[in-house]
């Protein structure tokens, strides 16, 4: 069963379209954290969210971390080419242990 | 250097071996994680350091996996008699302790067991 459930697993849309992607738990978490990764590489920390409620902009993107603090979602506006990658959402439960979802693999087509 | 390093970057090796994985954190952080990524998925938790207290081995999928970290600065994680279902990217990182988040993570190992 995995802790933090992400959705779609899959999206592939094309230039210019806005898209979100969800992250969800029955847990609750200190924070949580958006990654992009590349291939061959490690992830790379987009953003991380605290206080339930908190949305963050991050120029395209905005990340929002749900009122219970037990979701979260990633939204990109207008789409382009260089967004996709693979996507993480992972959680920091208690002080320590970052748990991550299965990923979103995001594909923007010219 | 600035980030963490992780070596071998590749690595193939045959049913029943043992292999030992290095992961160099970033100077001064106190806090390193491992990771296990199969192909195309999300990050598996593996072990966890902080400073000299007892590391949380509670991702370790069996006993023949085992991590030590050294003077507080660079693990290694061994598998023995390695299996074909251990074939995967490891991933380590490392963070300051109580910030609150893992921002930097190494490129990884990738291990193909044949």
């Amino acid at each position: 069963t995995q802790l933090l459930e992400q959705s779609p697993q899959f999206l592939s849309i094309q230039e210019g379209e806005n898209l979100t992607v969800y992250c969800n738990s029955s847990s609750v978490f200190s924070s949580l954290q958006w990654y992009r990764q590349e291939p061959g590489e490690g992830p790379v920390l987009l953003v991380t969210v605290v206080t339930g409620g908190e949305v963050k902009k991050l120029k395209r993107l905005t990340f929002q971390f749900g009122d219970a603090r037990k979701d979260s979602s990633l939204h990109i506006t207008a789409a382009q080419p260089g967004d996709t990658g693979l996507y993480l959402c992972a959680g920091l439960q208690g002080a320590q242990k970052l748990v991550f979802g299965q990923g979103t693999r995001l594909t923007i087509n010219p | 250097g600035a980030g963490v390093s992780q070596s071998p970057s590749n690595k193939v090796t045959e049913k029943g071996k043992d292999v030992e994985l290095r992961c160099d954190p970033i100077s001064g952080h106190t806090a390193l994680y491992w990771y296990r990524q199969s192909l195309g998925q999300g990050l598996e938790f593996l072990i966890y350091f902080q400073g000299n207290s007892a590391p949380d081995k509670s991702g370790l999928p069996s006993d023949r996996f085992s991590a030590e970290r050294t003077g507080g600065s660079v693990s290694t994680l061994t598998i023995q008699r390695t299996q074909q279902e251990d074939s995967a990217v490891y991933l380590c990182a490392s963070t300051f302790r109580g910030r609150g988040t893992v921002d930097t993570f190494g490129s990884g190992t990738r291990l193909t067991v044949v």
